[in-house]
């Protein structure tokens, strides 16, 4: 069983232009997630799919941000007139329907985003 | 006031030792799942183990055991037998209630290195 995966995992760009990072959640995995993780902080909570529905975003998710899960399978997150401010790690996490004494994420190895 | 509170920002320990990892909580849901996750230097956040808040007995996963302490909101992680490969940044983490597609909050992590 392969883990989650996130493509790519390294991205630079210059302020002002659009990126785009993709996550693969562990196969049968229903939900997926997004979290943004700064230098010295924990991550932090961005959006969460069931299948293909949004059904929660974070007040950090300006309008600059969108992420689509259009098959219920992968996962987008794009970013728009991207700005320094943005530069994170963006993290992925797929979790089971159900799993006996709570839900567990999984995480992906993440996307390092540098904005010049 | 913080949800999560990991006050070690760095942590020494050497090979073979014990290390207790600590971190405190902060929810008034009586219904709540308390996490530790490892990130290496690569980015990916590993999970570790888990502790649900009605479970009887602390949790152990191997090396890794959490001592829960209900009534004074903390949920150490103690890593037995250190190797050098421990040496990462570990966080704890909580889901407040038990519904699933609850996103995780995070303390700002703690920093291990185990030397040999």
């Amino acid at each position: 069983d392969t883990g989650v995966s996130q493509d790519p995992r390294h991205k630079i760009t210059k302020r002002g232009q659009n990126v785009t990072f993709r996550c693969d959640p562990i196969s049968e995995h229903n939900r997926l997630y997004w979290y943004r993780q700064t230098l010295g902080q924990g991550p932090e909570f961005l959006t969460y799919f069931q299948n293909e529905a949004q059904l929660e975003k974070s007040r950090l998710l300006s309008d600059r941000f969108s992420a689509e899960r259009p098959k219920g399978s992968f996962s987008t997150l794009e970013i728009q007139r991207t700005e320094q401010g943005d530069s994170a790690m963006y993290l992925c996490a797929s979790s089971l329907p159900y799993e006996p004494g709570g839900e567990t994420q999984y995480f992906g190895p993440g996307t390092r985003l540098l904005v010049l | 006031a913080q949800k999560i509170t990991q006050t070690q920002p760095g942590m020494f320990v050497q090979e073979k030792e014990a290390v207790t990892l600590d971190c405190t909580y902060d929810t008034s849901d009586p219904s709540y799942g308390l996490f530790w996750y490892k990130q290496p230097s690569s980015g990916e956040m590993i999970f570790l183990i888990y502790q649900g808040s009605y479970d009887q007995q602390n949790a152990t996963e191997g090396r890794y055991s959490l001592n829960f302490q209900k009534a004074r909101k903390s949920a150490n992680l103690v890593i037995s037998a250190s190797q050098l490969g421990d040496s990462a940044m570990y966080f704890c983490a909580m889901r407040e209630g038990n519904q699933a597609g609850t996103a995780l909050i995070f303390g700002k992590g703690t920093t291990l290195s185990v030397s040999s």
